[in-house]
């Protein structure tokens, strides 16, 4: 069955520090991969997305991820964070032939100041 | 910017009772999908829906939830008959077209079931 991974449930670090969320994906057909973020009591907004091409995508808020399709993963960087970063992101996966995206469990992001 | 929005913003309900969860996609979507969030737990697929049929569901989607379009703009979440562990934050979201790739939100539903 096709899962998607996110192994750190909980991260936190200092801002201004570096930040990477890893996410890995089971299944091996084309992957269309996403991330998004979630503010506290607020709905999913995207930061990024891969479909083809670069392997590494810029998002918004100063995101980027890579894809690597040797080790099923997309994770998702930002190389100076802010405190408005704390939030929990998403990784998530969809591939041709269905219309359903998989979300992985989350990582809540801690920034300390 | 379009979006999609959601209403109610929190329901609270005895068990047992139904629930109808309503969304407004945005207005040149053609996909349209419900999502759970138990709290703290993660995103869950409920069901994706595309001209005016069910395309997929996954094992939560039981009997007891419908979904509908009624009027070409209203998109719903029917539980017939709520129980404790419906309990969760329901998101509708919304998709242009095949392959554009990004799932838009809603700001979600929370239900409480007492």
């Amino acid at each position: 069955a096709q899962s998607v991974t996110q192994p750190d449930i909980h991260i936190t670090v200092s801002e201004g520090a570096s930040l990477e969320l890893r996410c890995n994906y089971s299944y091996g057909a084309t992957p269309y991969l996403f991330w998004y973020v979630q503010s506290p009591g607020q709905g999913l907004q995207l930061l990024l997305k891969y479909f083809s091409g670069d392997t590494l995508v810029q998002g918004i808020k100063g995101f980027e991820a890579e894809f690597k399709r040797s080790q099923s993963s997309f994770n998702l960087r930002k190389p100076s964070v802010h405190w408005s970063d704390a939030a929990e992101y998403f990784c998530a996966y969809t591939t041709s032939g269905t219309y359903k995206y998989i979300f992985g469990t989350g990582t809540r992001l801690k920034v300390l100041a | 910017e379009p979006e999609v929005t959601q209403t109610p913003s929190h329901q609270v309900t005895q068990m047992g009772q139904e629930v109808i969860l309503r969304c407004v996609p945005i207005s040149n979507h053609l996909y349209f999908y419900w999502y759970r969030q138990i709290l703290g737990q993660k995103v869950e697929f409920l069901v994706s829906f595309y001209n005016n049929e069910i395309s997929e569901k996954s094992e939560i989607f039981d009997d007891q939830f419908s979904v509908e379009r009624p009027d070409g703009s209203n998109f719903t979440l029917k539980i017939r008959s709520t129980k404790l562990e419906d309990s969760a934050m329901y998101f509708c979201a919304s998709l242009r077209g095949a392959n554009t790739g990004e799932l838009f939100f809603g700001e979600g539903s929370r239900l409480t079931v007492l």
